[in-house]
């Protein structure tokens, strides 16, 4: 079962805008992991905030963890057309990592 | 270094048979995990192995099975093919076992059951 839902499910923006995607989940974690997925390919991992951080980075990425509201958000700056992907988030506790539904990303050149 | 193998990358199958998929972590990972992608259930997580052994099961039938060998490669096993088994099915390595282990996936293997 999913551990939680993504918002949007789909998200179309021009090529330099900034996306946000949202992610809430419903039980206790270690922490939450973003990762993106290429049309038929495999999952690359994107970053890992702990349970104890609020705000995380990399490079174009800006990653907030709220746990009071169980909520997370991914922003990407200046979106390129390789930035074309879904983006999955991930909550882990003490072993698996539970994912949530996705949110289909297209940026328009 | 090389990343997470999958094979095969795709495979065809037919209801009734039975399938067993590769993975070959990254070097020097010793947790393999495996779940599986559909378009109705999303990703779901199989089963997690770590030195050889079985640490954590989703909620499959038991049609799905796993094993681990020592050189920390995998294979998962589904017997008796449903047309609702048709799905990506992704492997994945980290470090060790437990929480915070940045978790790497293969391509995965795409299986067809008709």
């Amino acid at each position: 079962s999913q551990q939680g839902e993504e918002d949007p499910q789909a998200l179309s923006i021009q090529e330099g805008e900034n996306a946000t995607m949202n992610c809430s989940y419903k039980t206790s974690i270690n922490n939450l992991q973003w990762y993106r997925q290429n049309s038929g390919r495999g999952l690359v991992h994107l970053i890992l905030i702990r349970s104890n951080e609020r705000e995380k980075h990399s490079g174009r990425l800006r990653v907030t963890l709220d746990t009071s509201k169980k909520s997370s958000s991914l922003l990407i700056t200046a979106s390129r057309a390789a930035d074309t992907a879904s983006y999955f988030c991930a909550t882990q506790g003490n072993e698996k990592l539970t994912f949530g539904t996705g949110t289909r990303l297209t940026i328009i050149p | 270094k090389a990343g997470v193998t999958q094979t095969p990358r795709y495979l065809i199958k037919t209801r009734g048979q039975q399938v067993t998929l590769s993975c070959s972590p990254i070097s020097g990972h010793r947790s393999v995990s495996w779940y599986q992608q559909t378009p109705g259930q999303g990703l779901q997580f199989l089963f997690e192995y770590f030195s050889e052994t079985q640490r954590n099961k989703g909620n499959f039938p038991g049609r799905f099975s796993g094993r681990q060998f020592s050189n920390s490669r995998s294979e998962m096993n589904v017997s008796t093919l449903e047309l609702g088994d048709s799905a990506l099915y992704l492997c994945a390595s980290s470090l060790v076992q437990g929480p915070g282990n940045t978790i790497y996936f293969g391509e995965g293997s795409w299986l067809t059951v008709v």
